[in-house]
């Protein structure tokens, strides 16, 4: 599509559950990056994918996050375990290079309680 | 560690009072400079893309312009909808980290009528 569509909109999990987020790219981008947006608008990268492979997971926890592109699929970002400090609104953005404009989702907020 | 500093945080304006936002980097090499805007509840919508000192963009109202060590965002005599988050982000060339855009805290711009 034209746009980047982040789904759910909204999604509520208690301490310890599981959380998965979706992102469908722009048709025609090939690279996809994940951003944690927690408090005053403080980005924080998560990873970036080319096409189906992970181009920079740098700035993932190892931990309890994972994240797949998969060919025909939206992408996903899973949070297993969820904590408190997971609250936050999660965006999504494409691009057609790594080093071009990034068009973000409108995000999926994610609550913990 | 790349940093990105908006100045200032909120800023008020009448309609048609012009006026100009800082960003101030730090990056061990610059790919480029992205101005984004960011209404509540919605994900940043891309502005424009600065690559070398001494460039400028302009796009309606808004005028981007890039030195060594900041950008700035001139606003000439604003409207009502301009009111938004005034993003901006630096993306890094190559070294560990490839296409993630740091962000600075953002500019709250209000225009009242």
């Amino acid at each position: 599509g034209e746009e980047v569509a982040q789904t759910p909109k909204h999604l509520v999990r208690g301490e310890g559950q599981k959380a998965k987020l979706y992102c469908a790219p722009i048709k025609g981008h090939s690279y996809v990056f994940w951003y944690q947006q927690v408090l005053k608008n403080e980005f924080k990268f998560l990873i970036s994918f080319q096409n189906e492979n992970v181009f920079d997971e740098t700035g993932m926890p190892k931990e309890r996050f994972s994240a797949k592109c998969l060919p025909n699929s939206p992408c996903s970002l899973e949070i297993q375990a969820t904590k408190l400090e997971d609250s936050a609104v999660y965006f999504c953005a494409s691009s057609q290079m790594w080093n071009q404009p990034q068009h973000f989702g409108d995000g999926t907020r994610l609550s913990i309680l | 560690e790349d940093q990105v500093t908006q100045s200032p945080e909120a800023l008020r304006l009448q309609e048609g009072e012009s006026s100009s936002l800082n960003c101030s980097y730090t990056v061990s090499g610059l790919r480029g400079l992205f101005w984004y805007r960011q209404d509540p509840g919605k994900g940043p919508e891309f502005l424009f893309t600065l690559y070398s000192a001494g460039e400028e963009k302009e796009k309606e109202r808004l005028k981007a312009t890039l030195t060594k060590k900041e950008s700035f965002l001139h606003i000439t005599a604003p409207k009502p909808e301009d009111s938004a988050t005034y993003l901006c982000a630096v993306q890094a060339d190559g070294g560990t980290s490839y296409g993630k855009l740091t962000f600075g805290q953002g500019t709250i711009l209000t225009v009242h009528p």
